[in-house]
């Protein structure tokens, strides 16, 4: 079945506690992006990458990491994790960048106390 | 860098009406406006996309429409039915140093009443 995946699906932790989100695609794709949503401010882009080892930032980059070593997964990194980065997270993937559809995985909720 | 306004934030119908939903953005070299729904406590998933070069498209129940010129696209729903309750983001995308970027509208939360 052609997915994305993400773990953990949901996560509480406390400030400065280094933490990954992984994503995992199985569709081959060379687009993957990384998300947040916040209640009435929609959408937003943190990181994305074009494909193994090429990425760039996106809207809101700042306080988190990521790494494209592997076409299949793309991490999202949180080195020193503040209140403010407690968000729903959403990781994307597409055939080609943007001009096609985005599969969207389930979501990661994260609390940072 | 590219904003995308969207209206209204809610939108409450009965079931059978017709929904509107609209959007504007700020880049002319935007060219590509898709409209993901999500479901309560479900991902976004793509409903319909439009590319500048098409002033319209229809998919059954859904509709999208595009002015260039004035730089806003609308959502059109008819016959609306309960399932269509979520929230609907639409997006635009333009080119950033040689990558299209995607930028979401902050979301319309559709509530349909049997």
């Amino acid at each position: 079945e052609a997915q994305v995946t993400q773990n953990p699906r949901y996560l509480i932790t406390v400030t400065g506690k280094k933490l990954t989100v992984t994503c995992s695609q199985n569709m081959n794709h060379e687009y993957m992006s990384w998300y947040r949503q916040d209640p009435g401010l929609g959408l937003r882009q943190i990181y994305y990458s074009m494909n193994v080892e090429v990425t760039d930032k996106g809207d809101v980059p700042e306080g988190y990491k990521v790494s494209r070593k592997e076409k299949r997964n793309f991490p999202l990194i949180l080195e020193s994790p503040s209140p403010n980065q407690t968000s729903l997270y959403f990781c994307a993937s597409s055939l080609l960048p943007i001009d096609n559809e985005q599969f969207f995985g389930p979501g990661t909720r994260l609390t940072v106390l | 860098g590219e904003n995308v306004e969207q209206h209204p934030s809610t939108l409450s119908v009965q079931e059978g009406d017709s929904a509107v939903i609209k959007c504007t953005y700020s880049d002319s070299a935007s060219n590509y406006f898709p409209w993901y729904k999500q479901e309560l406590g479900k991902r976004p998933q793509l409903i319909i996309d439009i590319r500048s070069n098409v002033g319209e498209k229809k998919d059954q129940r859904i509709a999208v429409t595009l002015n260039k010129t004035a730089k806003h696209f609308s959502l059109h729903i008819t016959e609306t039915q309960p399932e269509d309750s979520a929230v609907y983001f639409c997006a635009a995308s333009h080119m950033n140093t040689g990558f299209q970027k995607l930028v979401f509208g902050t979301g319309t939360r559709l509530l349909v009443s049997p």
